[in-house]
């Protein structure tokens, strides 16, 4: 059953604290991606990697950082730096050469305590 | 002014009702463009995409770029309350890595 996991469902950070959100894929995907969803606002890109041990930041790095060390997973930290954290987090994934096809996973929410 | 201008609506249509959707743009490069669905705390869904202008069907769904006017649409004929969702149109210029969203469109399809 391919696709894109992310976990956990809901991440509940006190102040302070770093969190890392989960993102793997099965896809044999090539390129992964890290976004921002705030209520009423469209997605904005954090961070994106076009293959292992490379990523790029985003339009909205600041807070924020990655890790790609294997093809089918790309963490990421929300550190204590970002300091409204709260937002639905959304990690995609893409096929080399598949340019316009980006494909989501679940989600990620997280509420600062 | 903002790369990419969706009206969030919301809207609220009745069972069988054409619906249309639509985004502008203001970034002339953009040469893909793509229509997502969202339903209520899941992820984006991509519906269709398109390159480049013209229109594109799927079904109930037809995508239309006009690269001329900077305007994007998407059609839902017969629309079905499984519909109900939040569409993102998103953008993109060639060779890049970066997709452009609208705020997204909350529409509700009424039994």
């Amino acid at each position: 059953d391919g696709g894109i996991t992310q976990s956990p469902k809901y991440l509940f950070r006190k102040e302070g604290q770093n969190v890392t959100l989960s993102c793997e894929q099965n896809l044999n995907h090539d390129a992964m991606y890290w976004y921002r969803q705030d209520p009423g606002q469209g997605l904005r890109l954090i961070y994106y990697s076009q293959i292992v041990n490379d990523f790029q930041k985003g339009d909205i790095a600041e807070g924020y950082s990655v890790s790609r060390e294997k093809k089918e997973s790309f963490p990421l930290t929300v550190t204590s730096a970002q300091k409204n954290p709260t937002a639905f987090y959304l990690c995609a994934s893409r096929l080399a050469g598949d340019q316009e096809t980006q494909y989501f996973g679940p989600g990620t929410r997280l509420l600062v305590l | 002014q903002k790369e990419v201008e969706q009206d969030p609506g919301p809207l609220s249509v009745p069972e069988g009702a054409i619906v249309s959707l639509n985004c502008t743009y203001s970034n002339s490069a953009f040469q893909y463009f793509m229509w997502y669905r969202q339903y209520s705390r899941k992820g984006p869904e991509l519906l269709m995409y398109t390159y480049s202008s013209g229109n594109k069907e799927d079904g109930r769904f037809t995508a239309q770029v006009d690269k001329s006017s900077k305007y994007i649409s998407l059609f839902i004929r017969d629309s079905q309350p499984s519909d109900s969702a939040t569409y993102l149109c998103a953008m993109m210029k060639g060779g890049s890595e970066k997709l452009v969203f609208g705020k997204g469109t909350k529409l509700t399809v009424n039994p």
